[in-house]
């Protein structure tokens, strides 16, 4: 079975400073993995995903996350952090297999960002 | 296209009372999610359509749960006998091939049972 652990409930940084999330997978072949970043009574939006290609992964609002297999992790950065990042970031794997095709979300890290 | 488009935004009820949501995909979206979302944790998967094949339910729907997309475009949940325990965030997504390449969430339902 799939699964993914954020390593932080939250996270705090100030205004203009680097981010960093933590995220470490479980998957027993090579993993689709995705950031999806949720704002207070806002859905869910799509940050960026890896599917095997490149292993260091360009997102959305100068967001990256690079993929190493032999460390099981996906860690979200960003050089340099921006009031409006302040949300909640999911860590999410896809899972397949025998009919599935669902996405197995983390616990989620709340990013909260000091002026 | 305005994305995924769920409805009611937000939805009180007394115990014991049924409930249903509905959810507008992506018009070329064949696939068609449903997720629970509780305060403080990530969403987990309910169930799935392909068109309007039912491909898979999680063990988290409980037989009051019922999903339908009659005509493999819009989409509804009910929930029978509402429980306190069903209060949750009711997340509806929609994509045009599998997960693998991630979904278009709507902004959800918002069930508070009383």
């Amino acid at each position: 079975a799939q699964s993914v652990t954020q390593l932080d409930s939250h996270v705090s940084v100030s205004e203009g400073t680097p981010v960093l999330l933590r995220c470490n997978y479980s998957s027993s072949y090579s993993p689709s993995l995705f950031w999806y970043v949720q704002h207070p009574n806002k859905g869910l939006q799509l940050l960026l995903k890896y599917t095997s290609a490149a292993t260091l992964v360009k997102g959305i609002n100068g967001f990256e996350a690079e993929f190493k297999k032999s460390e099981t992790s996906f860690h979200l950065t960003k050089p340099s952090a921006h009031m409006s990042d302040a949300a909640e970031y999911f860590c999410v794997v896809r899972t397949s297999g025998g009919g599935a095709d669902g996405l197995t979300f983390g616990k989620g890290t709340h990013l909260i960002i000091q002026p | 296209d305005t994305g995924v488009s769920q409805n009611p935004r937000h939805k009180i009820t007394k115990r014991g009372q049924n409930v249903t949501f509905r959810c507008d995909p992506i018009s070329e979206h064949n696939r068609l999610y449903w997720y629970r979302q509780t305060l403080g944790q990530g969403p987990e998967f309910l169930t799935y359509f392909q068109n309007e094949a039912q491909l898979e339910k999680s063990r988290l729907l409980s037989d009051r749960f019922s999903a339908e997309r009659p005509k493999g475009s819009f989409s509804t949940l009910e929930i029978q006998r509402t429980e306190q325990g069903d209060s949750a965030m009711y997340l509806c997504a929609s994509s045009s091939g599998t997960a693998k390449n991630g979904y278009t969430f709507g902004s959800g339902t918002r069930l508070t049972v009383v």
